[in-house]
């Protein structure tokens, strides 16, 4: 099985940068999944981590380390519209993604 | 390119009733998942498809949950009978293959309130 874990709510201000941190325990690991949740709305993918390293699209980048069952979401340049529920998810094997709760984040003017 | 499709999309019914919720994933997809979220949560898998097989099923409570695939392309999701603490989004959602190196595409989600 696996065990996910990320705080429940940030804040950040219109323009900075957050780092949403996640840890995960698995029985199995095929990579790590980082998921966008506005209000009502479905998820939507955002990033891919399967190799150790950063990886970049745009404002955002998510980090991956393996041997540390540990990975960030880095938000650069934040819009208001970043105001989200973000969803760290890890996948093993031939199973469906495992995801964590979700982290709230506030973007504030 | 089309989305995954659910409906319906809102759906309100007392408890001890049945209720049905109808997916059909993105064109191609050979993997079809449905989730449960419930509010201030992130998603629980339900049961997972490949193809119009079952891959995993371990969370889904049997006793009054059903799901099938028959055709390998469309879905449905049931429950009879329904409890308060059904109430939730059921997320469809698919990928071109199974494991998890494949991105998952979720549909907008089927609300339900059991009342």
């Amino acid at each position: 099985g696996q065990n996910i874990d990320q705080p429940t709510e940030m804040t950040a201000t219109e323009g900075a940068i957050v780092q949403i941190n996640c840890t995960y325990q698995t029985s199995g690991f095929n990579g790590l999944f980082w998921y966008q949740q506005h209000a009502g709305e479905a998820p939507t993918f955002l990033s891919y981590n399967v190799l150790d390293g950063l990886e970049e699209k745009g404002r955002f980048s998510s980090f991956l380390s393996r041997s540390k069952g540990y990975s960030y979401l880095l938000l650069k340049e934040l819009q208001m519209k970043d105001s989200a529920s973000y969803l760290c998810a890890a996948g093993g094997g031939a199973d469906g993604l495992t995801f964590g709760k979700g982290t709230h984040l506030i973007i504030q003017p | 390119e089309a989305g995954v499709a659910q409906s319906p999309r809102y759906k309100i019914i007392e408890k001890r009733q049945s209720v049905a919720f109808w997916c059909n994933p993105i064109s191609g997809h050979a993997t079809l998942y449905w989730y449960q979220q419930i509010l201030g949560q992130g998603p629980k898998l339900l049961i997972q498809f490949q193809n119009n097989g079952v891959v995993d099923d371990s969370q889904l409570p049997k006793d009054r949950f059903s799901a099938e695939r028959l055709k390998g392309v469309d879905s449905t999701l049931k429950i009879q009978p329904a409890k308060l603490e059904d109430s939730a989004v059921y997320l469809c959602a698919s990928s071109f293959g199974a494991g998890s190196g494949n991105t998952i595409y979720f549909g907008e989600g089927s609300w339900l309130t059991v009342v």
